[in-house]
């Protein structure tokens, strides 16, 4: 199946500082990713839509400018956490929708970010 | 913004044993996908369901689409620890966009 790989796995940073997270599709070109972010014990929330060359679409409640998408190319989405802080602290995951056949999407295996 | 209940919270059962969780939601689902999550993972699709009323197996899974399409259930058979995860439902509003239900935490006891 489909493959979507994130960078890093894990990360710890210091309050204030940012921090960029990778979403690859390594075997399909991705027009549309999807940023998630998860608590603990908790469900999967919708972050934002990244779309290819355009600007990402924020779900309510999410600042855009503390948390910068860019998708730029078919194959590759970033986020970044701006000053980041303690309660920043989630695991985030992407997901890349292939567009050929089933059009499903498929997850990363997310990124844990812990801030100091 | 539709909201996905899913039942149990939490479950823990003996290997072997037989389990159901739900999945709710407040208005009609255009179509309802269910996942598992494992510990530091993404999640995993395992089936959509598109009718209403609509079964679908998977090896020892089994996902029923409510006739209404207003709910789904999950079944497994005899259990197993790779069972072990956190199952999510997820509806696809036809927008390209999922939302994910509150999910169920099956622990599978050996």
């Amino acid at each position: 199946g489909a493959v979507v790989s994130q960078h890093p796995s894990w990360v710890i940073c210091k309050s204030g500082t940012s921090v960029k997270i990778e979403c690859r599709s390594l075997d399909f070109q991705a027009t549309t990713m999807f940023w998630y972010r998860q608590f603990p014990k908790q469900s999967l929330m919708l972050m934002a839509t990244s779309n290819e060359g355009s600007k990402a679409t924020y779900e309510q409640g999410v600042e855009k400018d503390k948390f910068l998408i860019n998708h730029a190319s078919l194959t590759l989405s970033t986020l970044t956490v701006t000053s980041a802080h303690p309660e920043d602290s989630s695991f985030y995951i992407c997901s890349a929708r292939d567009p050929v056949g089933t059009d499903t999407q498929y997850f990363g295996p997310g990124t844990r970010l812990t801030v100091l | 913004t539709q909201l996905l209940e899913q039942s149990p919270q939490f479950l823990s059962i003996q290997e072997g044993e037989n389990l159901t969780v739900y999945c709710n939601s407040s208005s009609v689902f255009s179509s309802l996908q269910w996942y598992r999550q494992e510990p530091g993972e993404g999640p995993v699709l395992l089936v959509t369901v598109v009718t209403g009323g609509e079964v679908k197996k998977l090896k020892r899974l089994t996902f029923q689409f409510g006739d209404a399409r207003k709910d789904s259930s999950l079944h497994i058979t005899a259990a197993q620890p790779g069972d072990t995860g956190l199952y999510l439902c997820a509806e696809n509003f036809g927008n390209e966009k999922l939302t994910f239900g509150t999910g169920t935490r099956l622990t599978i006891i050996p």
